[in-house]
């Protein structure tokens, strides 16, 4: 049950676009279609963005995007907003088991 | 509208135990899994526990087991964690969430703070 491993940090300015990868193994990330990604904002409780690897809920704008390759996922956010900057975290189920990143720090400049 | 309150949290002494509630409405609890994840003060999420939808099954953090239960009772739409032998790292926020489509929808959590 090791976390999954994301870059502590990513910036980017209004209107570019971000990626922040999260890298398993194949026995989390790599084995199971189970990837989400979640934002949350300080104070706040978290918010799913993407589930499933690349299937967006309704009322998460489709700037917002996911994929996976082998035992490495990623989220890719373009056209950043102001609103964006949060803290985001994936997550992989991992046979009974979940398993989360470490988070991630967007930094809107 | 889905709503899930979490209740039960406090300050306890190391050694100390704890239930905490999960109460759901708005979807139909019997249907769907539920997980607990916590947040330490400043830290990232972690995942607790989670039980499957009638409560036959259940599944836990290397870190917890043997200490915490997860149950729930789906006649009142309710979901448990008993924590136990609580330590200092147990500190944390501590959220429900209902399964499908990820964790799709959580609480806003409660606050365990263990300290003598």
């Amino acid at each position: 049950q090791s976390a999954l491993t994301q870059p502590r940090s990513v910036s980017g300015s209004p209107g570019q676009s971000v990626t922040i990868s999260c890298a398993g193994t194949s026995s989390d990330v790599g084995g199971y279609n189970y990837v989400s990604w979640y934002q949350q904002h300080p104070g706040k409780a978290p918010k799913v963005m993407i589930h499933d690897v690349s299937e967006r809920p309704s009322g998460v704008p489709d700037r917002f995007s996911g994929s996976k390759s082998g035992n490495t996922a990623s989220l890719t956010i373009s056209g950043l907003q102001a609103e964006d900057e949060a803290d985001y975290y994936c997550c992989s189920y991992a046979g009974r088991y979940v398993v989360f990143g470490g988070g991630t720090k967007l930094t809107v400049l | 509208e889905v709503q899930l309150v979490e209740s039960g949290g406090g300050l306890v002494q190391p050694g100390g135990s704890l239930r905490l509630s999960c109460a759901a409405s708005g979807f139909t609890f019997s249907s769907y899994w539920m997980h607990w994840v916590r947040q330490a003060p400043g830290k990232g999420l972690v995942w607790v526990s989670r039980i499957n939808s009638d409560g036959s099954s259940t599944s836990y953090a290397d870190s917890v087991k043997g200490r915490f239960t997860i149950s729930r009772d789906n006649a009142k739409n309710t979901l448990y964690l008993q924590m136990n032998s609580l330590r200092a790292e147990d500190m944390a926020v501590y959220y429900c969430a209902r399964d499908g489509g990820g964790l799709h929808y959580w609480g806003q959590g409660t606050l365990v703070t263990v300290s003598s």
